[in-house]
Formats: structure tokens, C-alpha cells, sequence
């Protein structure tokens, strides 16, 4: 069974440029999570979706986006790049109803 | 809200060393309980999970049990290997029902190298 993919692997991007990284979920799973993984910061929580809906947003702001299409699958969208928003980031899929994320292996995004 | 404090690191041990990181948490609702691994240059691997107070976690040699009277999840290995070089997160969900899903709160991951 495959796993969370994600694309693309690595890219980089000059500040005020936008980014949409893709992710792809186990099959069978519903929901999304994204997470960015910055140096110093840790892993903070940014999006979760879940039959195409927004469940919760993380304390990010308005130009961190996102959405999830009708196969599961889901983007991340970031508009006005700047710095501070070279990260990993993560995906992760769950089935409704199960605690359990499983994670991708993340898009390194570096931003000159 | 929601947080998670896990042991600084990083912790140095020799082969066949037992390992404890140390985790507790705050949370309301149900929680649940996770350690993630992370090795260089990869995502998160999901390591074990609890769900409710007194359940153990077990996966490849690594234990942790929920303990909701100290609000504890200790990571726990009785004998490391140079492959458990890694980066370990420990990891809440806490949604409004039990079992229900949410996203993940971290704590700040603590860095394990294994030595010969």
C-alpha cells in the first residue's frame, strides 16, 4: 500500500513569490493535516481538512491556504513568500474516525 | 490549551544502553498519545500510540505507557542500537469525544544518538 506522497520534493522560491505544494493521502483516508517543520520552531499545525472541508486552521496567516479536491488529495497554497517561511513541509493522512496520522515526507521549501 | 514538554537533548548512549525521554503533557478532552521518529533528511514515522489512560504502546522494542495521573508518556527502550539514531517526538490529539481526530500538538523533539 502506498503511503502519503508529496511534490515536490524541494523547490526554492524568492521572496513575494508564491508556492503551491501537493499532497497525495493513503488511500482510503479522508482527512489531511498539514505542518510546518521551521528550524527553531518546531512542528506547528497548520491546516486540516476533511471530506473537503476546513476543520482547523492553525496560527498562521491569511496567506497560508489550502484545500482538499473530491479524490482527498490536497494543496497547500502560500502567497507573499517570505524568509521566515523556509520549512519542511509535512502532510499527514488519517481514516475519519482514527486518531492515527500517518506523515509524508515532506517538501522542503527554502525561500531566498 | 493543548502542550506538550519533552526532555532537551541530545541524549548520547552506548549500544545496548536503556533509553528514557521523558514526556508530559496538558491537554482537555480526550487525548491521545503518540511518539513519532524522525531520521535525517525524512518525514515522521509513527513509533506507538495510546489512547486512554493505562494503555502501553509497543513497537519495535520501544514502550510508553499513559499514565493520566502524572500526565506522563515516557519513552522507554531496554537496549538502543546505533539504527535508533534519530530525532523523537512525542505527540497529542486531543478532540472533544474519545477516539476522535484532531490535529497534533509536538514537543520540541529530542535528538538520540547511539554510539559503539
Amino acid at each position: 500500500e502506498a503511503g502519503v506522497t508529496q511534490s515536490p520534493t524541494h523547490l526554492i522560491k524568492t521572496r513575494g513569490q508564491q508556492v503551491t505544494l501537493r499532497c497525495s493521502p493513503i488511500s482510503g483516508h479522508t482527512s489531511v493535516y498539514w505542518y510546518q517543520q521551521a528550524l527553531g520552531l518546531g512542528l506547528q499545525f497548520l491546516l486540516w481538512y476533511d471530506e473537503g472541508e476546513e476543520r482547523n486552521r492553525g496560527n498562521f496567516p491569511p496567506r497560508f491556504s489550502g484545500r482538499q479536491f473530491p479524490n482527498y488529495s490536497s494543496e497547500l497554497n502560500v502567497n507573499a513568500l517570505e524568509l521566515e517561511d523556509s520549512a519542511l513541509y509535512l502532510c499527514a493522512s488519517s481514516q475519519t474516525g482514527t486518531v492515527e496520522q500517518f506523515f509524508g515526507p515532506g517538501t522542503r521549501l527554502t525561500v531566498l | 490549551g493543548n502542550s506538550v514538554t519533552q526532555m532537551e537533548g541530545p541524549v548520547t548512549l552506548s549500544e545496548e544502553a536503556f533509553l528514557t525521554i521523558n514526556c508530559t503533557y496538558t491537554a482537555t478532552g480526550y487525548p491521545s498519545l503518540f511518539w513519532y521518529v524522525q531520521y535525517p533528511g525524512e518525514g515522521l514515522q509513527l513509533l506507538l500510540k495510546a489512547t486512554k489512560a493505562d494503555d502501553k504502546g509497543s513497537n519495535k522494542g520501544f514502550e510508553a505507557t499513559y499514565r493520566k495521573e502524572t500526565t506522563s508518556f515516557h519513552l522507554e527502550k531496554g537496549s538502543v542500537q546505533v539504527s535508533d539514531s534519530a530525532v523523537y517526538f512525542c505527540a497529542l490529539s486531543a478532540s472533544g469525544f474519545p477516539g476522535g481526530g484532531n490535529k497534533l500538538t509536538f514537543g520540541t523533539g529530542t535528538q538520540l544518538k547511539v554510539e559503539l
